[in-house]
C-alpha cells in the first residue's frame, strides 16, 4: 500500500530535549516536505527537498532541521524544542511538483 | 501578503445542496498549479482535484469541481450534491514556478459543515 509513514503519533516532551520525527515514503517520490499546522494558520512550510542532499527552508524553517540521505526518508529534528514547536505536523511526498502530495497520518507535538 | 486566502472561517450547507468554498491567491509567476485538500476531523490530509494555471478547462473529480478564474485569481471549489461526509477542514493551496518554493503554500482553511 502507497503511504507516508510518521512516526511517533503523538509526543509529549520537555523543553531543549532533543527529538527527531522521522517519515518515511514507499513511492519513489522525489519530493519530500514537513508542514506544521496551528489552529487558524493552516499549514505553513518547514523544509522540504527535491531529492537526496537537496533540501531547502520552508516558510518556517527556525529551530527545525531536517536531512535527506535516503530517498525514502526525511526526518524533522529539532535539536532544542521550545513550547512555541507545540504543534500539528505532517510530513508529505509528491511524484512531481503538480501531483498530489500523500501526507503522513501527522503528529502531535507538546513541548512543556 | 498571504499568498493563498479563504476568507471563510466556516461555511453551512444543506445536505445534498451545492456550496462553493473561495479561494483567492497572488502569484506573478506564469507557471502554478492549484491544489484542494480536505482535512476531516480525523486529521488526515485527503488530496481532492488540481488545477494547472495553463489548463483551459476547469478540473472536475466526481462531485469536486474547480471553478478557475485566472484573471481574477481565483481557484474556488465547487462540491455538488453535498453530503454529510464532505463535512471538514478544507485547504487551498498553490504551488509556484520559479518564483516559490515548488511545493504548495497552503491557505488557512475553511470550515465546512454539512447539516442534515
Amino acid at each position: 500500500e502507497a503511504q507516508v509513514t510518521q512516526n511517533p503519533r503523538y509526543l509529549i516532551t520537555v523543553t531543549g530535549k532533543k527529538l527527531t520525527v522521522t517519515c518515511s515514503q514507499n513511492m519513489n517520490h522525489e519530493y519530500m516536505s514537513w508542514y506544521r499546522q496551528d489552529p487558524g494558520l493552516g499549514l505553513r512550510q518547514i523544509y522540504y527537498s527535491m531529492n537526496v542532499e537537496v533540501t531547502d527552508k520552508g516558510d518556517v524553517p527556525e529551530g527545525y532541521k531536517v536531512s535527506r540521505k535516503e530517498k525514502r526518508n526525511f526526518p524533522l529534528i529539532l535539536e532544542s524544542p521550545s513550547p512555541n514547536q507545540t504543534s500539528l505536523y505532517f510530513c508529505a511526498s509528491s511524484l512531481t511538483t503538480d501531483t498530489e502530495a500523500f501526507f503522513g497520518q501527522g503528529t502531535r507535538l507538546t513541548v512543556v | 501578503a498571504q499568498k493563498i486566502t479563504q476568507t471563510q472561517p466556516g461555511m453551512f450547507v444543506q445536505e445534498k445542496e451545492a456550496v462553493t468554498l473561495d479561494c483567492t491567491y497572488d502569484t506573478s509567476d506564469q507557471s502554478y498549479g492549484l491544489f484542494w485538500y480536505k482535512q476531516p476531523s480525523s486529521g488526515e490530509m485527503i488530496f481532492l482535484i488540481y488545477q494547472g494555471s495553463y489548463d483551459e478547462q476547469n478540473a472536475t473529480e466526481g462531485r469536486y469541481s474547480l471553478n478557475f478564474q485566472k484573471a481574477r485569481k481565483s481557484a474556488n471549489l465547487v462540491i455538488s450534491a453535498s453530503q454529510l461526509g464532505d463535512s471538514a477542514m478544507y485547504f487551498c493551496a498553490m504551488r509556484e514556478g520559479l518564483g516559490g518554493s515548488y511545493i504548495p503554500t497552503f491557505g488557512r482553511g475553511t470550515s465546512l459543515i454539512v447539516h442534515p
